[in-house]
């Protein structure tokens, strides 16, 4: 299975702040990318795709970026509703994994 | 727009086997376009993707997962099943259902259930 390492495992920071975060392959999976933002108690939802396509209805303060091994979700200005945990799944193989999750938290 | 609801009981015994159902509304399983996923997630914990089912019924499971599951989908009934065996108290987590969208070889989950969490205790 290909591992999915998330940097870092949590964060504190304020709104407006510019926040990125790291999700790092085992091996090279291209542009198979994908970042979810779950919010506590709901269900994930879909932010990006093949590593930087914004999902429609998704603000764009976010943006994605990235190919083979190294991929980073950035948010521009944190906002208030921003604060949650992001994860990144590959589908590079037919077994598809996800990061371990980088939580936002407010500082 | 695609909804997707799962059911299923919120208790499990140690040994038995879990079944749960996502009713999906608003769109057909059967359309070749998008495939139908599970994923889960322990309490306080990350995603692990359960298995995917394919438009003509084909399943691609978790290796860790494959020998205790299957997925099965009803079009009558515009459903899409799971049914894991032998659960332990690591089987506890919030089941989520999903539909996969799939162009070329991009697959990724959008829109998500609501999720439903199953415990395993006796």
């Amino acid at each position: 299975d290909i591992q999915m390492t998330q940097s870092p495992s949590s964060l504190s920071a304020s709104v407006g702040d510019r926040v990125t975060i790291t999700c790092r392959a085992s091996q090279s999976i291209s542009r198979y990318l994908s970042w979810y933002q779950q919010r506590p108690g709901k269900a994930p939802k879909l932010l990006i795709y093949a590593a930087s396509t914004l999902q429609s209805g998704v603000p764009s303060r976010f943006s994605g970026s990235g190919s083979g091994t190294d991929f980073s979700l950035t948010i521009s200005s944190l906002q208030p509703e921003d604060f949650a945990t992001y994860f990144c799944q590959q589908s590079s193989t037919i077994a598809l994994t996800f990061g371990g999750g980088t939580k936002v938290e407010i500082k | 727009q695609v909804q997707l609801q799962e059911s299923g009981p919120g208790l499990v015994k140690p040994s038995e086997t879990l079944s749960l159902t996502c009713s999906v509304s608003g769109g057909s399983i059967s359309t070749s376009d998008y495939y139908w996923g599970w994923i889960r997630q322990p309490p306080g914990k990350g995603l692990e993707w359960i298995g995917t089912i394919y438009s003509g019924g084909s399943t691609f499971y978790n290796p860790s997962l494959k020998s205790r599951l299957t997925i099965s989908a009803d079009t009558s009934k515009n459903q899409v099943s799971i049914r894991l065996t032998s659960m332990t108290a690591a089987d506890t987590a919030v089941y989520y259902c999903a539909r996969v969208c799939s162009p070329g070889h991009y697959n990724w989950f959008d829109p998500w259930g609501q999720g439903t969490l199953v415990t395993v205790s006796s």
